[in-house]
């Protein structure tokens, strides 16, 4: 069965403190693997896309990669304005159309 | 406007009510998609549209129904729901399957209690 878990499920950072997130994932066909950012009461924003192991995305303080079995969201000195639930999901190919499965998510508070 | 738009952003309705959400894209896009997010839970897709065609009915009960009358508008018309329907409701578009771009672009959502 197609799953993504994300890890921690909440984090707080003190400004300035970098840190990683956590997407595994174990899929039949990996068609891309996606990160959003989500504030709270509003729709998840699209961030990054990546489609193959060794790949780097860059915006800003925030750098994903990927693995084979996983994705990292770095976070380099990182502002208050930067708290929000961060998002993975990964494409797959199911039902005979392209679907996202996501994540339950990570939390993040950054404190001044 | 730009991007996707949904209306109501809140939305309080008994069990025995009927009520539609509606959701826009000004994006181009020709999919469309229905997600519920609930405290906690991984975003549920509930029903995809390509071209105005539904390709999706996740085993969503049929107090849900949507509707695409045309690639930039999707509906979905609720009745009789329960409390465990309570949760937002998200929309999306995309570039459909096969286009090769398929970045899902998110409107703000619903924010559904039922009681």
């Amino acid at each position: 069965e197609d799953q993504v878990t994300q890890s921690p499920e909440a984090l707080r950072l003190q400004e300035g403190e970098s840190s990683s997130l956590n997407c595994s994932y174990t899929v039949s066909g990996l068609r891309g693997l996606f990160w959003y950012r989500q504030d709270p009461g509003k729709g998840p924003e699209f961030l990054f896309t990546l489609y193959s192991a060794g790949e780097e995305k860059e915006k800003e303080r925030l750098k994903a990669t990927l693995t084979k079995k996983e994705s990292f969201l770095h976070i380099t000195a990182p502002k208050p304005e930067d708290s929000a639930t961060y998002l993975c999901a990964v494409r797959v190919f199911s039902g005979g159309y392209n679907k996202l499965i996501f994540g339950a998510g990570t939390r993040l508070a950054v404190h001044p | 406007e730009t991007g996707v738009t949904q209306t109501p952003r809140h939305l309080v309705m008994g069990m025995t009510n009927k009520k539609s959400l509606k959701c826009e894209q000004h994006l181009g896009h020709n999919a469309m998609y229905w997600y519920k997010q609930s405290a906690k839970k991984p975003l549920e897709l509930m029903f995809v549209y390509s071209l105005e065609e539904r390709v999706e009915n996740n085993s969503v009960p049929s107090r849900f129904s949507p509707e695409c009358p045309n690639s930039s508008h999707l509906f979905l018309h609720l009745h009789t729901l329960q409390p465990e329907d309570s949760a937002l409701y998200l929309c999306a578009s995309s570039q459909g399957p096969g286009t090769g771009s398929y970045e899902q672009y998110f409107g703000p959502g619903t924010r559904l209690t039922v009681t």
